[in-house]
């Protein structure tokens, strides 16, 4: 089964505002990683958040984890069209092997 | 642009035929993914090799293979072709084997027909 499970499966919001997505996983992880994708593109690398981090910032995206919770939330603050995609969250098992274990995606849709 | 580039772009086969698909990893990238992706699903991880050797299996099909080469590029053959093997084939590439940021190649969009 998959170990991330990201929440909402789809949001839409108006132009300008805050998008929050979430990821929840199962296992204790090294990192935990998010990725866009624009419709039918290669995912695009956002940010990683290590497990002894708790927050992270790059430009209008900010990243938390709670790892006593197993989880970990996307702020996209002052949302523009362009950000419409989909969103990836992908872990990096404690004690996997080599591979990420990606969520199935929010996908969010910013209304002009 | 990330760096990993895919051949073709674009491929349309009949069932039962074989397909393969191309990857070469971003310059200094040891590490290359293959993952698969149906309409609007999320991403279904096939195979890792790092450095030449296969480091990790997923969900690949038996009639699926693939390899990476001396210079690195991978190449991914699909056989035996079904309808429901229609979909996205995604390439990426890392720095190291495990847990790094991976870069993806634009994919590769196959229709069997």
């Amino acid at each position: 089964s998959q170990q991330g499970e990201e929440d909402p499966q789809a949001l839409s919001i108006q132009e300008g505002e805050n998008a929050t997505m979430n990821c929840s996983y199962k296992t204790s992880i090294n990192n935990l990683q998010w990725y866009r994708q624009n419709s039918g593109r290669g995912l695009v690398h956002l940010i990683l958040i290590r497990s002894n981090e708790r927050e992270k910032h790059s430009g209008r995206l900010r990243v938390t984890l709670d790892t006593s919770k197993k989880s970990s939330s996307l702020l996209i603050t002052a949302s523009r069209a362009a950000d419409t995609a989909s969103y990836f969250c992908a872990t990096d098992p404690k004690w996997g092997n080599y591979q990420l274990i990606w969520g199935a995606g929010t996908k969010l849709i910013i209304k002009p | 642009d990330s760096g990993v580039t895919q051949t073709p772009k674009h491929l349309i086969t009949a069932t039962g035929q074989r397909v393969t698909l191309r990857c070469s990893p971003r310059s200094g990238d040891l590490s290359v993914y293959w993952y698969q992706q149906s309409l609007d699903q999320g991403l279904q991880f096939l195979i890792q090799y790092y450095n030449g050797e296969e480091r990790a299996k997923g969900n690949i099909l038996e009639r699926f293979s693939a390899q990476q080469f001396p210079d690195l590029h991978s190449e991914l053959n699909l056989s035996s072709l079904e309808l429901g093997d229609s979909a996205l084939y995604f390439c990426a590439s890392s720095v190291g084997d495990s847990g790094n940021e991976q870069y993806f190649g634009p994919g590769t969009r196959l229709t069997v027909t």
